[in-house]
């Protein structure tokens, strides 16, 4: 059974980056084949997907953020991490990181429980 | 970005009722479209992929159809456990994108 666990601070100053790591468990993300996502939902609101990466290192990144995120992946260590420069309250969300499936067409299958990032002095 | 509408926003109903939800595809799709339903403090979960296919261990009261820019989720007989938030998703085109969220609430 595949397990994705979101880790990170959960607040971050305005002007300062976001960085939270997804850490996989019951799968290998260098066996190919998925893509790895993070999504975001602002409280009580809906869902905005931020960007994938795969094993290679291959990345898309959602235009609305493209100038501020970077994600990377470290498969030695099975995670694959999110940073968010410039961060502003309007940031602050539960970030979620998800396994895009191997189908076609593709779904997000697994996902972590969540972190709440919040942006504040 | 391909943009995703569903209707209604809310929804009022009883256990054993039937309920549809609908969502619109600013452009067509085919049939790369899913559906997740979302409790209060966890995560998604994906009930149907690619428009109409059962996601394993998903009851099958839940069906899903629809093509092009119009898709469905049906929910044959509504249960407790139903509650919850429904969100469509498009995968056809990056930006991957959701629509904006169905609560489906106690009557």
């Amino acid at each position: 059974q595949v397990q994705l666990q979101e880790s990170g601070p959960g607040l971050v100053k305005p002007s300062q980056t976001l960085s939270l790591t997804c850490t996989v468990s019951g799968g290998s993300i260098s066996s190919g084949g998925y893509y790895w996502s993070w999504i975001r939902q602002h409280p009580g609101k809906g869902l905005e997907w931020i960007g994938y990466i795969y094993y290679s290192g291959s990345t898309y990144y959602n235009p609305s953020l493209k100038s501020r995120v970077t994600i990377s992946v470290d498969t030695s260590k099975n995670q694959f991490s999110l940073k968010l420069s410039s961060v502003t309250a309007a940031d602050t969300a539960v970030y979620y990181c998800a396994r895009d499936g191997d189908t076609v067409p593709a779904y997000f299958d697994y996902w972590g429980q969540g972190t709440l990032v919040t942006v504040s002095s | 970005d391909i943009q995703m509408t569903q209707s209604p926003s809310s929804l009022s109903a009883s256990v054993g009722d039937r309920v549809t939800i609908t969502c619109r595809a600013s452009q067509s799709i085919s049939n790369y479209l899913n559906w997740y339903q979302q409790k209060p403090g966890k995560a998604p979960k994906v009930l149907i992929y690619a428009a109409s296919s059962l996601q394993s261990g998903v009851p099958t009261r839940f069906s899903g159809s629809g093509s092009g820019t119009d898709f469905t989720l049906t929910i044959s007989s509504l249960q407790p456990e139903d509650f919850a938030t429904y969100y469509c998703q498009q995968s056809y085109s990056t930006p991957y994108t959701f629509g904006q969220g169905t609560k489906l609430e106690i009557k």
